[in-house]
């Protein structure tokens, strides 16, 4: 088991430009959460993909996508940053969604 | 009100106490996560738990289905243990999604 890698671990963003964040799922999970921890908030869930779709959306405008590989590997994307982007975001991944989650340590995004 | 509620949001504890941290949800679950973030970092979960109780090493969860609480307690504390503690809700909708509802947290700090 390799568990949940996260790249970048830090980034800085200028307003209005557009990111993508990556997240390695464990070896053998098909499902992968992303959440936004807004600093000294819990985490709020973005999305969910299950073996490349997504099938689970929180309340995120359009602008936050993603996408999961045939290898499981997921990328977040977010386009038109705004200030209240910034925050941690980590990445979960789990065997079908059922079992517990293993997360990643997170990317710390800092839109200016 | 939030769907998953902790108790108390900040705890001091000398080294040695036995400390419980409180969790109350009001929505229907499959299964109750307690989690451990230390500061700036990523999540650890440290146990997923649907009923009863599980204990591993100095760390107890126990959840009551029937009043929508859980516990997590921590005996003979150790400063190492400081971190935030937090509860999060796989949810039962009955979909394919099995997102995590996160509470805000617990944060813990045990003194020498």
């Amino acid at each position: 088991e390799t568990g949940v890698t996260q790249s970048p671990t830090h980034l800085i963003k200028t307003r209005g430009q557009q990111v993508t964040l990556r997240c390695s799922s464990q070896s053998g999970h098909n499902t992968v959460s992303w959440y936004q921890q807004a600093l000294g908030q819990g985490p709020q869930f973005i999305f969910q993909y299950y073996r490349e779709e997504e099938n689970g959306r929180g309340n995120f405008p359009p602008r936050f996508s993603g996408l999961q590989f045939p290898n499981y590997s997921s990328e977040l994307n977010v386009n038109a940053l705004e200030l209240d982007d910034s925050a941690l975001y980590l990445c979960a991944s789990s065997s079908d969604g059922i079992y517990g989650y293993t997360f990643g340590s997170g990317t710390r995004l800092t839109v200016v | 009100k939030n769907e998953v509620e902790q108790s108390p949001q900040n705890l001091t504890a000398q080294e040695g106490e036995f400390i419980t941290i409180n969790c109350s949800y009001s929505v229907g679950i499959s299964a109750l996560h307690w989690l451990q973030q230390h500061p700036g970092g990523g999540i650890v979960s440290l146990f997923m738990l649907s009923s009863g109780k599980k204990k591993h090493g100095r760390l107890i969860a126990t959840i009551n289905i029937q009043e929508k609480h859980s516990s997590l307690h921590i005996t003979a504390s150790h400063p190492r243990d400081s971190a935030v503690y937090i509860c999060a809700a796989t949810d039962d909708y009955g979909g394919a999604t099995n997102k995590l509802i996160f509470g805000t947290g617990t944060l813990l700090a045990v003194q020498p």
